[in-house]
């Protein structure tokens, strides 16, 4: 069982806007920025978002991230095929003094 | 460009002992934090161990604590992980991440290598 909760899918047409939510508490969302990642089926993980809002160079700008107290969202408008993936959160977690991870949502574009 | 390439999986036998390298360039290795990620078959991510830019912090997650040990050789620009008393649970696809800043404690990880496969059965 992961410590934040990701739904374990989520799906919309060409064009659509999605939102993947992430839930956590206030050991790690709560007091801590949020990342998201994405990983493309047989690759390895890219990181997507970083601290809560912000794009790496390359992510398009239909990507965007927020937080609000313990809980975050990636939010892809404009949905394409190229986005079907994994898409996990993660953040910093004080009680555990580590890293966690959530389960990631597996996004179809349908 | 960064690279990271990892190293050193393979089949080991439950109770034995396997040790992983990561070989890092396309920048200052000695400046940032490293990591290891792992992900079993069909499963998502889970932050194994973390060490900061000088060694002089270190964190495991509470799955490997005790028989995980993570270090660095900065004049090798090179990342392991030694192994010990394997389980069939730490089987995964073992990931080499760079921090973003020299201590892994928060910030994120941002450059990922493509893994190496741990496989722990008898």
């Amino acid at each position: 069982q992961s410590v934040l909760t990701q739904p374990p899918s989520a799906s919309g047409t060409p064009g659509q806007r999605v939102t993947i939510s992430c839930s956590g508490s206030s050991s790690n969302i709560g007091s801590n920025t949020v990342n998201w990642y994405q990983q493309l089926p047989g690759t390895a993980p890219k990181l997507f978002i970083y601290t809560n809002n912000q794009r790496p160079s390359g992510v398009p700008d239909r990507f965007s991230g927020s937080k609000s107290g313990t809980s975050a969202s990636l939010a892809i408008s404009g949905l394409q095929s190229e986005d079907e993936a994994d898409y996990y959160c993660a953040a910093w977690d004080d009680s555990l003094n580590g890293w966690v991870f959530g389960g990631g949502t597996k996004l179809t574009v349908l | 460009e960064v690279q990271l390439v990892e190293s050193g999986g393979g089949l080991v036998q439950p109770g034995r002992s396997l040790r992983l390298s990561c070989a890092a360039s396309g920048f200052t290795f000695d400046e940032y934090a490293m990591h290891w990620v792992r992900q079993a078959p069909g499963k998502g991510l889970e932050w194994v161990s973390g060490i900061s830019w000088n060694s002089g912090s270190i964190g495991y997650a509470d799955s490997v604590k005790g028989r995980f040990t993570v270090s660095r050789d900065n004049a090798k620009n090179s990342l392991y992980l030694q192994m010990n008393s394997l389980r069939a649970e730490d089987t995964a696809l073992y990931f080499c991440a760079k921090g973003s800043s020299g201590y892994f404690v928060m910030y994120y990880f941002d450059y990922w290598g493509q893994g190496t496969l741990v496989t722990v059965s008898s």
